[in-house]
């Protein structure tokens, strides 16, 4: 069965980086493309990161760009986000998702989700 | 401010049909880019409901339906139940943002 499995969270300081990994079981990662959603505490999702299939194309929200990178390693099936100069607003639940084949945008597998929290 | 605009909380008694709406604008929904909704029971991660405006995955009950037309969708669920209490969020592409947009997401209450 399809299993995405997140992880690297924890309690980082303002200013500081993380890496968050994503690995993927019970289907062929290299055919779909991943993304990474965040939902703050309390509240709604919020759309951080997503890549093609092969890694050819990264797109990053605006509040990211510039700080988070999205990568990928069929090899490994394994999905990352590195997070630099993080902020307090920062501070969410990460969670992986696999994109649906040829229905652009639809996540149709997530994590459980890793939590990221910066504060000093 | 979400660019997909919900209603924070719909309600129904069980039995019952509720639809939650999401209006967006020229540049996502208008723009006949596809709508997606998924609902996130309490502590768990979203799960996928509804793609492609009105596909549901397998597994997923006929009692969900999603509809859109011009710039607003709808979600409808009938034969409300129980386990259904959970919130719920719509999902797009924002041309003018370049950016895949969630809904602020609206709490459906099982009275």
């Amino acid at each position: 069965q399809v299993q995405l499995v997140e992880s690297g969270g924890g309690v980082v300081q303002p200013g500081t980086s993380l890496r968050l990994s994503c690995t993927a079981s019970g289907f062929t990662f290299s055919s779909h493309g991943m993304h990474w959603v965040r939902q703050a505490p309390g509240k709604g999702l919020e759309w951080v990161a997503s890549i093609w299939y092969d890694g050819t194309n990264k797109y990053h929200a605006d509040p990211v760009k510039g700080r988070f990178t999205i990568s990928r390693d069929n090899s490994k099936n394994t999905v990352s986000l590195q997070m630099n100069s993080l902020r307090a607003e920062d501070t969410a639940v990460y969670f992986c998702a696999r994109e649906r084949r040829n229905i652009w945008n639809a996540l149709d597998f997530w994590g459980q989700g890793t939590l990221v929290t910066v504060s000093s | 401010q979400s660019v997909l605009t919900q209603p924070p909380s719909v309600s129904g008694a069980p039995g019952q049909r509720v639809t939650i709406s999401c209006t967006g604008s020229s540049t996502n929904l208008g723009a006949h880019y596809d709508v997606h909704w998924y609902q996130q029971l309490p502590g768990t991660a979203p799960k996928l409901l509804i793609f492609a405006n009105n596909n549901r995955p397998s597994g997923v009950p006929d009692r969900f339906s999603g509809s859109k037309s011009g710039t607003s969708a709808s979600l409808a669920i009938t034969g409300l139940q129980a386990e259904d209490e959970a919130d719920y969020y719509c999902q797009s592409f924002d041309t003018s943002l370049a950016d895949v947009v969630f809904g602020g997401g609206t709490k459906l209450t099982v009275l």
